[in-house]
């Protein structure tokens, strides 16, 4: 079975810093996806972004990006530039996709808040 | 609909009653994912639909928990004799196996409360 570590419950920063949450993941696949999603107060989970195993590029999406170390099964998101509305609940999620399957799986998440 | 759906919003029942909650998923999407998220916690997988393929329940907590997907399309999630620690939001995702598009689509969740 596929897990997702998330090891830093919370974190806080500075607005117009940047902050890096951590995400590690365990399987045995080669071909997945990995995700992070956001959950503001208001309950809706918005995906942030997306990358595919097989990509060695790292995505990036305005000012969130990832470091995605397949051989070290690490998938960090950085957050530039940080406003008050990523205030959140950041989620990592790993997707595999074989044998006609995509299950789903997700981390604890890590909560953040930023200051003003 | 243009998002995931799942009704009601809220649910107050009484211990040892059963719920039903519904998850209307976005049109044409095969997959479709219930979880659990008990208050300021992660989710917690559920059960798994997947087109016409044998759903994935080993998510589920106990036999009072059970899922059914009509169609393909509408999902509904019972919990029978609810207990005190089944008070959590239950959240319904939908997602497509095309590969270029296989995020999934959270609709805004049920929160149930037992009392």
């Amino acid at each position: 079975a596929q897990t997702v570590t998330q090891s830093q419950p919370e974190m806080s920063v500075q607005e117009a810093e940047t902050v890096t949450l951590s995400c590690t993941y365990d399987t045995s696949e080669s071909n997945y996806y990995l995700f992070w999603y956001k959950q503001p107060p208001s309950r809706q989970m918005i995906l942030v972004i997306r990358q595919e195993a097989y990509k060695q590029q790292n995505a990036t999406e305005n000012r969130f990006s990832v470091n995605f170390q397949k051989a070290a099964k690490s998938f960090s998101l950085k957050i530039s530039d940080s406003q008050l509305g990523d205030t959140a609940m950041y989620f990592c999620a790993f997707m595999k996709t074989w044998a006609g399957s995509y299950q789903l799986t997700f981390g604890k998440g890590t909560k953040l808040s930023v200051i003003p | 609909g243009a998002g995931v759906s799942q009704s009601p919003s809220n649910k107050v029942t009484e211990k040892g009653k059963d719920v039903e909650l519904r998850c209307d998923p976005i049109s044409g999407h095969t997959a479709l994912y219930w979880y659990r998220q008990s208050l300021g916690q992660g989710l917690e997988f559920l059960i798994y639909f997947q087109g016409n393929s044998a759903p994935d329940k080993s998510g589920l907590p106990s036999d009072r928990f059970s899922a059914e997907r009509t169609g393909g399309s509408v999902s509904t999630l019972t919990i029978q004799r609810t207990q005190q620690e089944d008070s959590a939001v239950y959240l319904c995702a939908s997602s497509s196996r095309d590969s270029l598009n296989t995020e999934a689509f959270f609709g805004q969740g049920t929160r149930l409360t037992v009392v």
